[in-house]
């Protein structure tokens, strides 16, 4: 069965800092991986979607990159700013059609 | 396009009560879930379907029944309120394994 962990739970840093998410798997078939952001009382809005057979992809500020072979992923953020406070979940793409969630790691980037 | 819309907002039931929520997407996409977000947590996936007229279990579908008779509607049925069941729902749709776009969320209150 897919379980898939982020760590840590919840990260407090100061503006301007560089900063990694992480996410494991413990399935390495999978189809894709994809990071999403949260905001308190909001749906999830989606941030990157690598596919399996990528390593990284980036979007502005945010780099995932996806190693399957050790069932781990990261989000890099760069030069944090304090509207980036929110929950980033990561989550798995299985055979048959499910996405597989983490806990999510509740970021607070303080001014 | 509106995306994935979902009602109601929030809504408060009695114990034993049945209830509807509503999912609409105008994305023409194949793929529609129903997630349950309890609070500190990841989402779990409730039910899913493929396609008009296909519709699976997921991790947690016990008490919910589903239907999808349009590619658009995908309705949750909540047919014995139980206060296990207070949570956020979340409604989402995707074409295959692409990114999945979701709703705003229903807050739902069992009491």
């Amino acid at each position: 069965k897919q379980e898939v962990t982020q760590i840590p739970a919840a990260l407090s840093v100061p503006e301007g800092e560089n900063l990694v998410l992480n996410c494991s798997f413990t399935d390495s078939a999978i189809y894709n991986l994809q990071w999403f952001r949260q905001d308190p009382g909001k749906g999830l809005t989606s941030l990157l979607l690598i596919q399996s057979s990528q390593r990284e992809q980036t979007s502005g500020r945010l780099n995932a990159s996806l190693d399957k072979s050790s069932g781990r992923s990261t989000l890099y953020i760069a030069a944090s700013q304090p509207g980036d406070s929110a929950t980033y979940l990561c989550a798995v793409y299985n055979q048959g059609g499910k996405l597989i969630f983490g806990q999510g790691t509740e970021l607070s980037v303080k001014p | 396009n509106a995306g994935v819309t979902q009602t109601p907002k929030f809504r408060i039931l009695k114990i034993g009560q049945s209830m509807t929520l509503q999912c609409t997407q105008d994305m023409n996409h194949n793929y529609m879930y129903w997630y349950r977000q309890d609070p500190g947590m990841g989402l779990k996936l409730i039910y899913y379907s493929v396609g008009a007229g296909i519709t699976d279990k997921g991790e947690v579908p016990n008490g919910y029944n589903v239907s999808r008779s349009t590619t658009e509607d995908f309705p949750l049925r909540l047919e014995l309120a139980a206060p296990s069941q207070t949570s956020v729902y979340f409604c989402a749709s995707t074409w295959g394994s692409e990114t999945q776009y979701f709703g705003p969320g229903t807050r739902l209150l069992v009491l």
